[in-house]
């Protein structure tokens, strides 16, 4: 039973367009949704994360979308470059609980200059 | 300064064979976590040890054995490798109180 249904699985973009990743979870439960940026053969690094009481977070060129009634919630990237080439994963955890992150598969997002 | 470290970074090995990885945090956290990435990229817990305290197993096959000898370490031992183990480990840690984990870079597993 996957808990975080991420997609698309791949994105390739031009440079200075929009990428944009979705989310969606099950558990009710759960209370923070990061987001992970992982280069190749390195680990995943947080980017940027929510709690549900915003429905928007904004820290760059990167901002989260949430809807609670929906259950989904999505990172844009804005002015995408090809730095920003990596592979991205939703997660979410539940805070005071077990807090074990629960991943999406990950989506592999190519920049083309 | 590296935060959170891991050795080795690459193991390949036999099957049957144990093997050992290390983690080490130096940002005073306290609770500290194994995950395995698969050859899809997919992300999974594993394990997760609060001032040297198992408080996850993840359904984990008991050929893994997790150890914190302190807060700041957790070693993961693999006894009797097989095929199927073949992944990147990566160790992160956190404050208890904290919201975000830091992950190490990750120790590649081959088995052959």
């Amino acid at each position: 039973q996957q808990q975080v249904k991420q997609s698309p699985q791949s994105l390739i973009v031009q440079k200075g367009g929009i990428s944009i990743i979705n989310c969606a979870y099950e558990n009710t439960a759960f209370d923070y949704f990061p987001w992970y940026q992982q280069f190749p053969g390195k680990g995943p690094a947080l980017l940027i994360a929510i709690r549900p009481d915003v429905s928007e977070k904004k820290e760059g060129r990167f901002t989260i979308s949430f809807n609670k009634s929906a259950k989904q919630f999505s990172l844009h990237i804005m002015d995408s470059q090809p730095g920003d080439s990596a592979t991205y994963f939703c997660a979410a955890s539940t805070l005071g609980g077990s807090e074990k992150l629960v991943f999406g598969k990950g989506m592999k997002l190519t920049v083309n200059p | 300064d590296t935060a959170v470290s891991q050795t080795p970074k690459y193991l390949v090995t036999q099957m049957g064979n144990d093997k050992s990885i290390k983690c080490e945090q130096n940002l005073g956290h306290d609770t500290m976590y194994w995950y395995k990435q698969d050859s899809k990229k997919f992300l999974k817990i594993m394990f997760s040890y609060n001032n040297k305290e198992l408080i996850i197993n993840e359904t984990v096959p008991n050929r893994f054995s997790p150890k914190s000898p302190d807060k700041a370490h957790l070693n993961l031992h693999i006894n009797s490798l097989e095929l199927g183990d073949s992944a990147v480990y990566f160790c992160a840690s956190k404050l208890r109180d904290g919201e975000t984990q830091y992950f190490g870079p990750g120790t590649r597993l081959l088995v052959l």
